[in-house]
């Protein structure tokens, strides 16, 4: 398993200025994930964070608005730029875990709760 | 491009037993997870089938067939703390992307 914690855990933030979300990882991990969920919605993913390399954003979100860094197999960041109202979010760091061949486990970090004012 | 079906609520008694179903469209399976989800708190790991059949894990099993794009989860002898949302995702291939339904809230009654 992946133990995986995150900070901020809350915030509440202006319109317009952004907001950098760090994410860590007890052990290295094959894949980091960045997902977005919505009150009383599901899980939406945002982008997968690549080791080394820009991450592949899914359809919906860009680099400009979502930049996602990750500088090793245990640590991500993600920053909410330019944040608006529509941004207020709970934005979940999530870490993939090879279990063999192509199967794996995933693990959420705890979570941060973004407001924008 | 990936669809996933899931009951939106369910109500069930204390110690009773619920069966939550999901279906799925996808290309590139790469196994099934069920996440447990209690309100505002992060989604906690339940089970990953990757093969045809049914695994058992304490109160929780899992079941998936591949050929049916189905899968349900069945919560025994239910506990008032049992009920949350409950998290259908499908893994795929590339990249070990999870996509998740919309999820099913469960409401356990006295």
């Amino acid at each position: 398993s992946a133990v995986i914690s995150q900070k901020p855990s809350r915030d509440i933030c202006q319109r317009g200025t952004s907001l950098t979300i760090q994410c860590q990882v007890d052990s290295q991990v094959t894949m980091m994930f960045w997902y977005r969920q919505q009150p009383g919605q599901s899980l939406t993913l945002i982008a997968t964070a690549n080791q080394g390399s820009e991450a592949t954003y899914e359809s919906g979100f860009v680099i400009d608005k979502f930049p996602i860094s990750r500088p090793n197999l245990t640590f991500s960041t993600l920053t909410v730029s330019n944040m608006s109202p529509e941004d207020s979010s709970i934005y979940l760091c999530s870490a993939a875990v090879a279990r063999g061949g192509t199967t794996y486990e995933q693990y959420f970090g705890p979570g941060t709760r973004l407001t924008v004012t | 491009g990936q669809n996933i079906d899931q009951p939106t609520e369910m109500t069930a008694t204390e110690g009773a037993i619920v069966q939550i179903n999901c279906t799925y469209q996808t290309s590139g399976f790469n196994g099934l997870f069920w996440y447990q989800q209690h309100a505002g708190e992060a989604p906690t790991f339940l089970s990953y089938n990757v093969l045809d059949g049914l695994e058992e894990k304490g109160r929780f099993s899992s079941f998936l067939s591949r050929s049916k794009g189905y899968s349900y989860l069945l919560l025994k002898e239910l506990q008032m703390k049992d009920s949350a949302s409950y998290l259908c995702a499908v893994g795929n291939t590339g990249g070990f992307k999870t996509i998740f339904g919309a999820g099913t809230r469960l409401f356990v009654k006295a």
